[in-house]
């Protein structure tokens, strides 16, 4: 079945330095990739999404590039703030008229000013 | 962006009571709502899928008959724990979409924190 791998947490970094966070994934077809973001006590908002391979989403300074041939989706940005701390969940939906969310584990960011 | 709500937003309630959560989406139609539960620590899991007038898909090992899934309108579904034990407590999310409006993209209630005693 599709399945969904992130790097595990925390993953502390200093305020300003470079961030990625690391999503593979294992899908039939071709599959939409997300990634979405859960502030502390806050339900989860989409942070970006990519709709086929070679696309970049982009939004508030975080990149990811759909790479088919690497199955990945690794999340980027390149000088992160305070308020950048946060769970960040990558996610495929399979596509073909099923649009159920397939989650990996969540990485917990925490920046450190 | 599409809004969507969720209440209660905590509940807690003693051994063998049914709860109800609502799920809403407030400034679209959602043709299609799913039901998560996340544990502490731990993803989201998919529990169920409901499209507006027909019966929720429910994901293997989820009990149908004890998470009551209802989708009456296009703004509105409710997930019932019907007689609650400890181990259902958990994070209860729900997501809302409408392909005709965004495609594939879900919008995601702040979520239900559910404790049974």
């Amino acid at each position: 079945g599709d399945s969904v791998t992130q790097m595990e947490g925390p993953v502390t970094l200093s305020e300003e330095a470079f961030l990625t966070i690391n999503c593979t994934y294992t899908a039939t077809g071709y599959p939409s990739l997300f990634w979405y973001v859960q502030y502390p006590g806050e339900g989860l908002q989409l942070l970006l999404k990519a709709t086929k391979a070679d696309d970049k989403g982009s939004n508030k300074g975080f990149e990811a590039t759909y790479r088919k041939e690497t199955t990945s989706f690794h999340l980027e940005k390149g000088s992160v703030q305070v308020s950048d701390s946060a769970v960040y969940f990558c996610a495929l939906s399979p596509g073909e008229g099923r649009r159920a969310l397939t989650f990996g584990s969540g990485t917990r960011l925490q920046v450190q000013p | 962006g599409a809004v969507v709500s969720q209440h209660p937003s905590w509940v807690i309630c003693k051994s063998g009571t049914s709860v109800k959560i609502e799920c809403r989406s407030l400034d679209f139609q959602a043709t299609t709502m799913f039901w998560y539960r996340q544990f502490p620590k731990q993803s989201l899991m998919l529990m169920a899928t409901s499209n507006e007038g027909s019966k929720a898909t429910y994901e293997q090992g989820v009990e149908k008959d004890k998470f009551l899934i209802n989708h009456a309108s296009l703004t509105l579904s409710t997930l019932t724990v019907t007689s609650a034990h400890p181990e259902d407590s958990s994070f209860y999310i729900c997501s809302a979409s409408n392909p005709g409006l965004a495609g594939e993209t879900q919008y995601f209630g702040p979520g239900t924190r559910l404790l049974v005693l």
